[in-house]
């Protein structure tokens, strides 16, 4: 079964610090893969996403992800952290290798930024 | 913002309740997915509404049930709430065609079963 798994539950950087979010998933074909932020109370926001283009996808906010499908992963990376950066951050794969809108998402990762 | 709006957006119910959340999608968008998100949890999904018919199930109960109108809003129902029901309802809206094809998030409903 397709599955997604985030390593670090949480993450704890100083501001303007690299920030690495971890992201590995599971599936017989090359899903199509996304990072999503949820700030408290609300819904998840697209950051960006991964549909075979290129392997290097970069997103809102200054955030990107290298596909490595050698290595089944997906890692989120910002160069330099803000203090608006903290939030909660999902992976999530598409159930098979198409972006049906079905989602498999991690257990996230909360990120928290230190002045 | 996305254009998916959820109502309402907190709600408090009874063990044993029926409770009805509501969905709006964002135009052009046929196609409705609800997901529950415990606390501390990623969401989990529950079902998928292509066309007014359900097009994929998660692993719920048949006490969640849900429905699509001719113009794509949506409706999740929840027979029978238990405590564990309590819970941040998603929604997102998609279409499967087209060049944008992720799925764009509702603000969600919180749902309190007590």
């Amino acid at each position: 079964a397709q599955s997604v798994t985030q390593l670090g539950s949480h993450v704890s950087v100083s501001e303007g610090a690299l920030v690495l979010l971890r992201c590995n998933y599971s599936s017989s074909v090359p899903p199509y893969l996304f990072w999503y932020v949820q700030y408290p109370n609300q819904g998840l926001q697209l950051l960006l996403k991964y549909t075979s283009a290129a392997t290097l996808v970069k997103g809102i906010n200054g955030f990107e992800a290298e596909f490595k499908k050698s290595e089944t992963s997906f890692h989120l990376t910002k160069p330099s952290a803000h203090m608006s950066d903290a939030a909660e951050y999902f992976c999530a794969s598409s159930k098979g290798s198409s972006n049906t809108g079905k989602l498999i998402f991690g257990q996230g990762t909360t990120l928290q930024v230190k002045p | 913002e996305t254009g998916v709006t959820q109502s309402p957006t907190h709600l408090i119910k009874t063990r044993g309740q029926q409770v009805t959340l509501r969905c709006s999608s964002q135009s052009g968008h046929n196609t409705v997915s609800w997901y529950q998100q415990a606390l501390g949890q990623g969401p989990q999904f529950i079902f998928q509404y292509y066309r007014e018919e359900e097009n994929g199930r998660g692993n719920f109960p048949p006490r969640f049930s849900g429905l699509q109108f001719p113009n794509y809003s949506s409706e999740l129902n929840v027979n029978a709430l238990e405590l564990d029901d309590s819970a941040l309802y998603l929604c997102a809206s998609s279409s499967p065609t087209g060049e944008r094809t992720e799925a764009f998030f509702g603000q969600g409903t919180r749902l309190t079963v007590v």
